[in-house]
């Protein structure tokens, strides 16, 4: 059974960082593309980084609302995904999902999904 | 960037109803289309993905149509399992994609 459980989610002040994790189970992580999906309270889903896997060259792309703040990074031998978020915005107050991608190199969706882990941004 | 547009943003339907739920791209995005549902508190859930394949395990009272700019998710036969919302999103441009905005499916 694939599972995916994100940590490291918390309050933390605007400016500050914090860095995500993603353990996946159940799956060869290394042979799958990761990302990083984003749900502010209330709100819809918004896709926020993206890895290819090794594969595919193992590069990144970000969402322009979090470009050149956060950085997504994986270590396949430990099966984990990482997502680094820096200058961080009250606007970045939400759960964070890691999702499995199922990439062919052009078409993609995320076909597994964490439970997500909350972040707040808060003074 | 690729925006989408679901509508309605909000249904209210009965068990047994067929529901139809739209989903409209800003530009062609050929069926590089996929939905997903999310129940309240829980992550989302693929359901169909390149506009009409339908995803392992998901029932066959779910079904993806459309190409170009317009797709439709339709339940054939409303179950209570069901009411949740919806959301479509775009694979055509690089990753990570966009999504729509999000139907949510109400009890009537």
């Amino acid at each position: 059974e694939v599972q995916l459980v994100e940590s490291g989610g918390g309050l933390v002040q605007p400016g500050r960082s914090l860095r995500l994790s993603c353990l996946g189970s159940g799956f060869t992580l290394g042979d799958y593309a990761m990302s990083w999906v984003r749900q502010a309270p209330g709100k819809g889903l918004e896709s926020v980084a993206f890895i290819r896997s090794k594969a595919y060259g193992g590069t990144t792309e970000y969402a322009a609302s979090v470009k050149g703040r956060f950085s997504i990074s994986r270590d396949d031998s430990k099966s984990i995904a990482y997502l680094h978020m820096n200058s961080l915005k009250t606007e970045d107050t939400a759960l964070y999902y890691c999702s499995r991608v199922d990439y062919s190199g052009s078409y993609y969706y995320f076909d597994s999904w964490g439970q997500g882990t909350l972040v707040t941004v808060s003074s | 960037d690729i925006q989408m547009t679901q509508s309605p943003s909000s249904l209210s339907a009965s068990v047994g109803d067929r529901v139809t739920i739209t989903c409209r791209a800003s530009q062609s995005i050929s069926r590089y289309l996929n939905w997903y549902q999310q129940k309240p508190g829980k992550a989302p859930n693929l359901l169909i993905y390149t506009a009409s394949s339908l995803q392992t395990g998901v029932p066959s009272r779910f079904s993806g149509r459309g190409s170009g700019t317009d797709f439709t998710l339709t339940i054939s036969s409303l179950q209570p399992e069901d009411f949740a919302t919806y959301y479509c999103q775009q694979s055509f441009s690089t990753p990570p994609g966009t999504f729509g905005g999000g139907t949510k499916i109400e009890i009537k």
